[in-house]
């Protein structure tokens, strides 16, 4: 079992919807929890991040950690054909052997048509 | 500011040929890592520095080789490249949790 899962996709939304994307982990002592957006051939950018439970908003995307369900979302409201790309979930715990050990899901590819 | 840069962008070698990748930082950033980006297998850490002189092994660090060469640079080497080293090869650095990337060398072995 990977240690992040994440639907590959693809998700296709017509502009304007809100987009629920998602992501499950196992290891109960994550405690960090990161979205990276990656638009096709490039490479991922933090898009938003968390530490522990809760909500974040920043503009049009809120971050959601349920640590009890181990379930990490993002949330786009309003969506715009700009935000077509690839969403990568991460997760790390607080202490990683020596390193800042970071697990990636594979990334949901997204589609907002006009 | 740059950020990570890589290079080259693209590059097709034949079995057997070697090549080295190049990155280097100007975030003033302790750590970097190398990871290649594979169809539905994710970022998978191939190695990674977590400070300057030191190296170690990621998930995946069968066939390469890595270079910490100063504060800014570190460089990815595989010695007898395979088809199965084809891939989107990625460099990052970071200083905090999370991690910042370059934008990638697409790599065919052939």
């Amino acid at each position: 079992q990977k240690e992040v899962e994440q639907d590959p996709g693809p998700l296709s939304v017509p502009e304007g919807a809100i987009v629920s994307l998602n992501c499950t982990y196992s290891n109960s002592a994550f405690q960090y929890f990161m979205w990276y957006r990656q638009y096709s051939r490039k490479g991922p950018e933090l898009l938003m991040y968390t530490y522990s439970s809760g909500n974040k908003e920043d503009g049009r995307f809120t971050a959601q950690v349920d640590k009890s369900s181990k379930y990490i979302s993002l949330f786009i409201r309003d969506s715009q054909p700009s935000d077509s790309a690839t969403y990568l979930c991460a997760s790390r715990d607080l202490f990683s052997g020596g390193y800042n050990k970071l697990i990636f899901g594979a990334g949901t590819r997204l589609a907002v048509h006009p | 500011n740059a950020g990570v840069t890589q290079t080259p962008k693209f590059q097709v070698l034949k079995t057997g040929q070697s090549m080295t990748l190049q990155c280097a930082q100007d975030m003033n950033h302790n750590s970097m890592y190398w990871y290649r980006q594979d169809p539905g297998m994710g970022l998978r850490l191939i190695y990674y520095s977590a400070s300057e002189g030191t190296t170690d092994k990621g998930e995946v660090p069968n066939g390469y080789n890595v270079s910490r060469l100063n504060k800014r640079e570190f460089s990815l080497r595989l010695e007898s490249a395979a088809p199965s080293q084809t891939s989107v090869y990625f460099c990052a650095s970071s200083e905090g949790p999370g991690r910042d990337f370059g934008s990638g060398t697409r790599l065919t072995v052939v």
